[in-house]
């Protein structure tokens, strides 16, 4: 498997602008991820799927961010409209989940994202 | 609701000697714990897992770390540090539908 795939690997876009952020997670995993990287904030999850159901997105940080995951290879991140503190890498990862035991999640190589 | 916390931001080391990450974690249940790494511009790489079999854990690179249930802990180890383990490190723990970052250890390797 290539493993979890990732694009756009950059984006510049301007303020206003709408971003789609796309994922392709390991097949045959059942669990995906959206997590965002800065400096200040390290690491944070936005929001994760469980069979393609959305299952906690308290991470999103408002309502300009949103994620679906139409079918089991394949989830997007749209922000819209973007804003220069969006700037980051964002990452998606996916999982196999077996009971309540997770199975290390697997990463992406993530989206680096500037708004200028 | 479990939580984790890398007591160091930065860990500074010359290259042959031991390393150490030191990573304590809060659980209400049996957690599984893993360590990440990540360098520069990449994605996060796993090193190593814990998940409630052996407590000295083997990983990649020559790391292992040991989980100490007794003091919360799950420090990571390499006995020999080399240029190419500089990064950063993560350790996460994981119960039920929730996985917790800690803040990340930066390893910095001196020729």
């Amino acid at each position: 498997d290539a493993g979890v795939i990732q694009s756009p690997r950059h984006e510049v876009t301007e303020m206003g602008q709408e971003v789609t952020l796309r994922c392709k997670p390991i097949s045959g995993h059942d669990y995906l991820f959206w997590y965002r990287q800065t400096m200040m904030r390290g690491l944070e999850l936005l929001i994760y799927f469980n069979n393609n159901v959305p299952i906690d997105d308290s991470g999103m940080p408002e309502d300009r961010f949103s994620a679906k995951m139409p079918n089991a290879s394949f989830s997007t991140l749209k922000i819209q409209p973007s804003e220069p503190r969006d700037s980051a890498v964002y990452f998606c990862a996916s999982s196999l989940g077996q009971g309540r035991i997770w199975t290390e999640a697997f990463f992406g190589q993530g989206t680096r994202l500037t708004v200028v | 609701a479990q939580s984790v916390t890398q007591l160091d931001s930065h860990v500074s080391v010359s290259e042959g000697t031991p390393v150490l990450l030191r990573c304590n974690y809060s659980s209400s249940y049996s957690p599984s714990l893993f360590w990440y790494v990540q360098h520069p511009n990449k994605g996060l790489q796993l090193l190593l897992k814990y998940t409630s079999a052996a407590t000295l854990v083997k990983g990649i690179n020559g790391f292992e770390a040991e989980f100490k249930k007794s003091e919360t802990s799950f420090h990571l180890t390499k006995p020999s540090a080399h240029m190419s383990d500089a990064a950063e490190y993560f350790c996460v723990v994981s119960e039920y539908n929730d996985m917790r970052f800690g803040a990340g250890t930066r390893l910095t390797v001196k020729p």
